[in-house]
């Protein structure tokens, strides 16, 4: 397996455009993190889906943030309209859901906004 | 969530080995010990868990406290490409919204050539 892979590895927007974010989960994987790491703020959770039904979005910092799971292999993180201070590393990663698995990260997208 | 302290940073030599601890007195029985960490630029990397018992494996030792309020991660020979940022993240059990892995701030390890 290539692993979790995400698309495209690094976004330049600009501030009011749509930015969709993309995640291709290990296959057989039944559950599916978005993160959103900056220096500041270091790693947050964002959302996590247990067999593409969205479980915790407690870590959505608001509305125009908005995250699908449509199918086993494939999770989009939307954010509409995008804003500079949502300039950071988005990743994601899967896993099994059962005891005591360990979670496969992908390499990250990079956003800029300006 | 169950919480995790770490020491902000450490420091070691190459192939020397690196001892480095987690706090988690709030810990639940249910709850797993898990060691992240993520190196330069990438994303995080699994590295090892547990539950009650010390653990191997290739890349490093876990060795847990009897009591469970407290682990240490031990790498046996640090190399330069051991230098990176090293989580302990509790994890619940599947299926809840406690079975997130919710990253506090970690170790960052440097390595002295």
């Amino acid at each position: 397996d290539a692993g979790v892979i995400q698309s495209p590895r690094h976004e330049v927007t600009e501030m009011g455009q749509e930015v969709t974010l993309r995640c291709k989960p290990i296959s057989g994987h039944n559950s599916l993190f978005w993160y959103r790491q900056t220096m500041m703020r270091g790693l947050e959770l964002l959302i996590y889906f247990n067999n593409n039904v969205p479980i915790d979005d407690s870590g959505m910092p608001e509305d125009r943030f908005s995250a699908k799971m449509p199918n086993a292999s494939f999770s989009t993180l939307k954010i509409q309209p995008s804003e500079p201070r949502d300039s950071a590393v988005y990743f994601c990663a899967s896993s099994l859901v059962r005891e005591a698995t360990e979670a496969f990260f992908g390499q990250g997208t990079r956003l800029t906004v300006v | 969530d169950a919480k995790t302290t770490q020491p902000n940073s450490m420091e070691s030599n190459e192939e020397e080995p690196v001892h480095l601890p987690c706090n988690h007195s709030t810990i639940s029985g249910t709850d797993y010990i898990h060691w992240y960490r993520q190196l330069p630029s990438q994303g995080p990397e699994y590295v090892i868990h547990g539950l009650t018992s010390n653990v191997n494996n290739r890349m490093a030792s876990l060795a847990i406290a009897e009591d469970r309020k407290s682990s240490t991660l031990i790498l046996h020979r640090a190399t330069l490409r051991d230098a990176a940022v090293y989580y302990c993240i509790l994890r619940g059990n599947s299926g809840g919204s406690n079975y997130k892995l919710t990253f506090g701030k970690g170790t960052l390890l440097t390595v002295n050539p």
